[in-house]
């Protein structure tokens, strides 16, 4: 089992749909927990991270964690065509001398048509 | 000028061909990575470097080999490329936190 899992999709939503990505990782050691977007032939951007469980809001967008699922999502109310991308979940956890190692998911594709 | 700078942004090389990727970057973070991405396999780290005399392998190394100029640059080298590593390659900073990686906008790389 790999220790990210995020379903690739493709995802296809109209405009203003209410959309809902989601990854399920098995390393109890994640603590932190991002999510990135990356449009075509540009390079992954944090768009939000959280370290506890529970929710987070920034405007359209709202992270969500339940650790003891070991499961997060992002939510995007009232999807925009300019919400089309690609998004990654990422965790981090404690790799020595008080760094810390990313592991992606492998990504989502979202197209939100107008 | 972006954070994040890799050069050349697209490269068509031919197979036993030895190729470069330069990035550089102006955040003043210790710690670059180069990461390559394929449609389905996601985004997997080759080497990564904590500071000008560290360097550390990730886990596809093998094929590349990278080389740490100074604080701002990391260099991604294909001493003999093949077919199957063509795929976007990127760079990435970070300070060493717990998230927050800047990417750069990525090398698009075709070995015929």
């Amino acid at each position: 089992q790999k220790e990210v899992e995020q379903d690739p999709g493709p995802l296809s939503v109209p405009e203003g749909a209410i959309v809902s990505l989601n990854c399920t990782y098995s390393n109890s050691a994640f603590q932190y927990f991002m999510w990135y977007r990356q449009y075509s032939r540009k390079g992954p951007e944090l768009l939000m991270y959280t370290y506890s469980s529970g929710n987070k809001e920034d405007g359209r967008f709202t992270a969500q964690v339940d650790k003891s699922s070991k499961y997060i999502s992002l939510f995007i109310r009232d999807s925009q065509p300019s919400d089309s991308a690609t998004y990654l979940c990422a965790m981090s956890a404690p790799s020595g001398a008080g760094s810390y190692q990313l592991t992606f998911g492998k990504g989502t594709k979202l197209s939100v048509i107008p | 000028d972006a954070d994040v700078t890799q050069t050349p942004r697209n490269r068509i090389t031919k197979t036993g061909k030895r190729i470069m990727l330069e990035c550089s970057q102006t955040k003043g973070h210790d710690r670059m990575y180069w990461y390559r991405q394929d449609p389905g396999l996601g985004l997997r780290l080759i080497y990564y470097s904590f500071d000008v005399k560290d360097i550390n392998k990730g886990e596809i190394s093998d094929g590349y080999s990278v080389s740490r100029q100074a604080q701002a640059k990391f260099s991604l080298s294909l001493e003999s490329a093949i077919p199957n590593q063509t795929a976007l390659y990127f760079c990435a900073t970070s300070t060493g936190s717990n998230y927050g990686y800047t990417f750069g906008s990525g090398t698009r790389l075709t070995v015929v």
